[in-house]
């Protein structure tokens, strides 16, 4: 069965950075891929990012763009989520979830258990 | 550019039954969505996908008492026999030229 496994939380300083990881196990990646997604205090679900282990297709939310990098690592089966300069609005929840993907990614089908990822001085 | 809105927060007794609307904005209503349950303190649970015919197809494990439908832009999600531990935040979502949307979500209390 799919278990995905998230790195643990995180505490950094502004204009650092952090890299998030999601080991998995029982996916398959003919038409999967993973959904990086974040969750502030208090708020609703934000997609971050997609990228796609079947064909290597990457797209990233329009206001992350810059400062965000998503790889896979098929070898160790794990998925990372960098995100550099962080501000203090950064600061969330950020959730790995498989992914049903086709030419593009398209819905989270089974979710990680989300690490906190803290913005402080 | 692809929007959802969804319905105000709800409330029903224990076993009763509730309906969720997520609204696709203006010229998507051939898009499909996914429906999440997110209960309080957990992460998201993926619940189904709903097509625009109203077919779907639900997660590993989700009951039978949850169910979607579809109308024009219009996606529902239908819990009946509600359950204690159906109170939730409820999230739909959808995607478009490689991008994906996470509507606000809507809270269910069950009394």
């Amino acid at each position: 069965q799919v278990q995905l496994v998230q790195s643990g939380g995180e505490v950094k300083e502004p204009g650092a950075s952090v890299k998030v990881s999601c080991k998995f196990s029982g996916v398959t990646f003919t038409n999967n891929g993973f959904s990086w997604v974040r969750q502030a205090p208090g708020r609703g679900l934000e997609w971050v990012g997609s990228i796609s282990v079947h064909n290597g297709n990457i797209k990233y939310a329009q206001s992350l763009q810059d400062r965000v990098t998503m790889t896979v690592d098929k070898l160790t089966s794990t998925a990372y989520m960098e995100l550099r300069g962080l501000k203090s609005d950064d600061a969330a929840v950020y959730y790995c979830a498989k992914t049903f993907c086709g030419g593009d990614c398209y819905y989270p089908d089974f979710w990680g258990q989300g690490t906190l990822v803290t913005v402080s001085s | 550019q692809l929007v959802l809105t969804q319905s105000p927060p709800a409330s029903a007794s224990l076993g009763a039954s509730v309906r969720l609307t997520c609204t696709l904005s203006s010229g998507h209503n051939s898009y499909a969505i996914s429906w999440h349950q997110q209960q309080p303190e957990k992460g998201p649970r993926f619940l189904l996908k709903l097509n625009s015919d109203g077919s779907h197809n639900k997660g590993d494990g989700i009951p039978d008492r949850f169910s979607g439908s579809s109308s024009g832009t219009e996606r529902y999600l239908s819990i009946s026999s509600l359950q204690s531990e159906d109170e939730a935040d409820y999230y739909c979502q959808t995607w478009g030229s490689g991008i994906q949307v996470f509507g606000p979500g809507t809270k269910v209390t069950v009394l």
